[in-house]
């Protein structure tokens, strides 16, 4: 789904940096999402937005934060990069549904290494 | 937490047989298990969800059961192809109150199919 947009796509930064990572999406979603992949260990979710405004940590939400100031966009971000947080990165976005599944649709990825 | 299982985390298969990866989990209140797949350099997406009140699902070659009892859901791959070939999540959704969902992923199971 091209609705779902990621900046950047590939990101390489040196320890210590501030990054941000932009998510954007067209879907009308209210529900936003960030998880990080690393090989052997699947996606684990960093944190999740219900609506503007509203923020929840996920299971690895330590050194991250994010921004939810649109309905539209919601932002990663790592205040102080450490080579561990080398990772592929992807937002994801599901409808607002009461009491019933809604699938989550994932952007691209952005690809992020810490020097 | 919701801990969920994922078996095998690779698997080799003619082009024709059936491919079957297992998944387990840990929370009763989860209720919702969608599977994803996630080519080389792509985004997951997702190929089957099945309910907790239904035990067996079934789209062309690919089919999910669920034991609910046993904690123990399957993704089943029939006449496979090529094309099949690829990463392959489990997940484990609980419902969240307000309407949105919260996923917990296996680790993956990487899927080749032989010519």
């Amino acid at each position: 789904d091209a609705d779902v947009t990621q900046t950047p796509r590939n990101r390489i930064t040196k320890t210590g940096k501030r990054i941000m990572l932009e998510c954007s999406q067209t879907k009308g979603h209210d529900r936003m999402y960030w998880y990080r992949q690393d090989p052997g260990l699947g996606l684990r979710l960093i944190y999740y937005s219900f609506d503007v405004k509203d923020i929840n940590k996920g299971e690895i939400s330590d050194g991250y934060s994010v921004s939810r100031q649109a309905q539209a966009k919601f932002s990663l971000s790592l205040e102080s990069a450490i080579p561990n947080q080398t990772a592929l990165y992807f937002c994801a976005t599901s409808a607002k549904g009461q009491g019933a599944f809604q699938p989550q649709h994932f952007g691209d990825g952005t690809r992020l290494s810490i020097l | 937490g919701e801990n969920v299982e994922q078996h095998p985390s690779t698997l080799s298969v003619q082009e024709g047989d059936s491919a079957v990866i297992k998944c387990t989990y840990s929370d009763s209140a989860s209720n919702y298990f969608p599977w994803y797949k996630q080519e080389l350099g792509k985004r997951p997406q997702l190929i089957i969800d099945i309910r907790s009140n239904v035990g067996e699902k079934k789209d062309q070659r690919i089919a999910v059961t669920l034991n609910k009892t046993a904690k123990h859901f399957s993704l089943h791959i029939t006449e496979t192809q090529p094309e099949d070939s690829a990463v392959y999540f489990c997940a484990a959704c609980r419902v969240l109150t307000g309407g949105g969902n919260k996923l917990t992923f296996g680790t993956g199971t990487q899927l080749k199919v032989e010519l």
